[in-house]
């Protein structure tokens, strides 16, 4: 299984919902991402997990919140989100934290808030 | 601070032809460079790396040059086809930086037939 699964492919939430997003993969990487995408930019790294520990945070807003329950599974729960939120959510991994190359993305969750 | 840059927005090129995708950073500590491939809805896929201890590296159709003292690198595609039609993102990483992908904006490739 060479794949990055990402689930679901398209949500759709009101600003006072809570939802969550979920990516699995079963390569044995030890590093997961999540990066969000807005159209016309480039992607940008929010959180990594290394070891499911949590390495890095991007000044994230709390409003967004990572989980990595086992190495194989990576979380990212979503509660009083703003419209401008909307995105393409990528989860992507690599087998260990650090190295530049070997990531291998997932098809990304679009998600749109309303 | 855009660290990774790529100033064409877009390209379009004719099937056969060569295909030249460019990119200038600004950190001197990036030791990895990468190219990626994107379609629409789906997310980014791997399409050729080089370290920074070289100055090319080629996979088929696909060869990437690096000129560091410029702070510079290129995709070249050769030929190019319809399918290669897609937004390509150059993206760089450090070791210090947690090994992090930094990507460019993107540039979107059409090729005509």
């Amino acid at each position: 299984d060479t794949e990055v699964t990402q689930t679901p492919k398209h949500l759709v939430m009101g600003m006072t919902n809570k939802k969550s997003l979920k990516c699995e993969q079963h390569m044995g990487h030890r590093a997961m991402y999540w990066y969000k995408q807005k159209a016309k930019k480039p992607p940008e790294l929010m959180f990594v997990y290394s070891y499911e520990k949590l390495s890095i945070n991007e000044s994230v807003p709390s409003r967004f919140s990572p989980e990595c329950p086992n190495s194989s599974l990576l979380n990212l729960h979503l509660h009083a989100l703003q419209p401008e939120d909307s995105a393409l959510y990528l989860c992507a991994s690599s087998q260990i934290q650090g190295q530049g190359y070997g990531y291998t993305f997932g098809s990304g969750t679009r998600l749109t808030v309303v | 601070d855009q660290q990774v840059k790529q100033n064409s927005p877009s390209l379009s090129v004719q099937e056969g032809r060569i295909s030249i995708l460019n990119c200038d950073y600004t950190n001197s500590m990036f030791d990895y460079f990468l190219w990626y491939k994107k379609y629409p809805a789906e997310g980014p896929t791997f399409l050729i790396s080089i370290s920074s201890i070289k100055d090319k590296n080629e996979d088929g159709r696909f060869t990437v040059f690096l000129n560091k003292s410029a702070k510079h690198l290129s995709l070249h595609i050769v030929p190019s086809q319809p399918g290669d039609s897609a937004v390509y993102f150059c993206a760089a990483s450090a070791m210090n930086q947690g090994g992090k992908l930094i990507f460019g904006q993107g540039t979107e490739l059409s090729v005509k037939p």
